[in-house]
């Protein structure tokens, strides 16, 4: 069976500073996954996604990930935050035929000034 | 392009009530997906509808039930409402051609006094 754990429930970061978001997989094959973003009262967003391509995935507002199969790792980065990243983080696997997602437990990123 | 649009966006039931959240899919989409997402927790997957059919369901009660309509929109029907089920319900679009990314609405907060 597939899932997804998220390392922390809580991350704060300074404005400026890099943001690291960890997300540990389990999957019995080289699985898709995601990273989504929930804004207060709003839907979630993709942020990017790997699916096989490439290990290293960029997506939007400058966010990227590295899937590392040897640690089982989607670590979600960005090399400088904005305020405007304050929101929770969801890493995402999707299940064979990618009708169901597993989402991990999330992560609120907080940023200071 | 239309996004997914989710009605109502909160409402207040008490227990043993009865409850029916939409959700109008993106333009082009034929597959709608329905998570709940309580206080602090991931979304679960409650179940998928592709052409008018239910086609995977989670680990929800017989209660928890839907429909997809011709024009692809949704319905999420919950009976006999208890006070677990308040809730953040995400309705998501997708195609099945596609790339099997999810396009989620704002949600319907349902609160079960």
């Amino acid at each position: 069976a597939q899932s997804v754990t998220q390392l922390d429930s809580h991350v704060s970061v300074s404005e400026g500073t890099p943001v690291l978001l960890r997300c540990n997989y389990s999957s019995s094959y080289s699985p898709s996954l995601f990273w989504y973003v929930q804004h207060p009262n709003k839907g979630l967003q993709l942020l990017l996604k790997y699916t096989s391509a490439a290990t290293l995935v960029k997506g939007i507002n400058g966010f990227e990930a590295e899937f590392k199969k040897s640690e089982t790792s989607f670590h979600l980065t960005k090399p400088s935050a904005h305020m405007s990243d304050a929101a929770e983080y969801f890493c995402v696997v999707p299940t064979s035929g990618t009708y169901k997602y597993i989402f991990g437990t999330g992560t609120r990123l907080k940023v200071l000034a | 392009e239309t996004g997914v649009t989710q009605s109502p966006t909160h409402l207040i039931k008490t227990r043993g009530q009865q409850v029916t959240l939409r959700c109008s899919s993106q333009s082009g989409h034929n597959t709608v997906s329905w998570y709940q997402q309580a206080l602090g927790q991931g979304p679960q997957f409650i179940f998928q509808y592709y052409r008018e059919e239910e086609n995977g369901r989670g680990n929800f009660p017989p209660r928890f039930s839907g429909l997809q309509f011709p024009n692809y929109s949704s319905e999420l029907n919950v009976n006999a409402l208890e006070l677990d089920d308040s809730a953040l319900y995400l309705c998501a679009s997708s195609s099945r051609d596609g790339t099997g990314e999810l396009f989620f609405g704002e949600g319907s907060r349902l609160t079960v006094l």
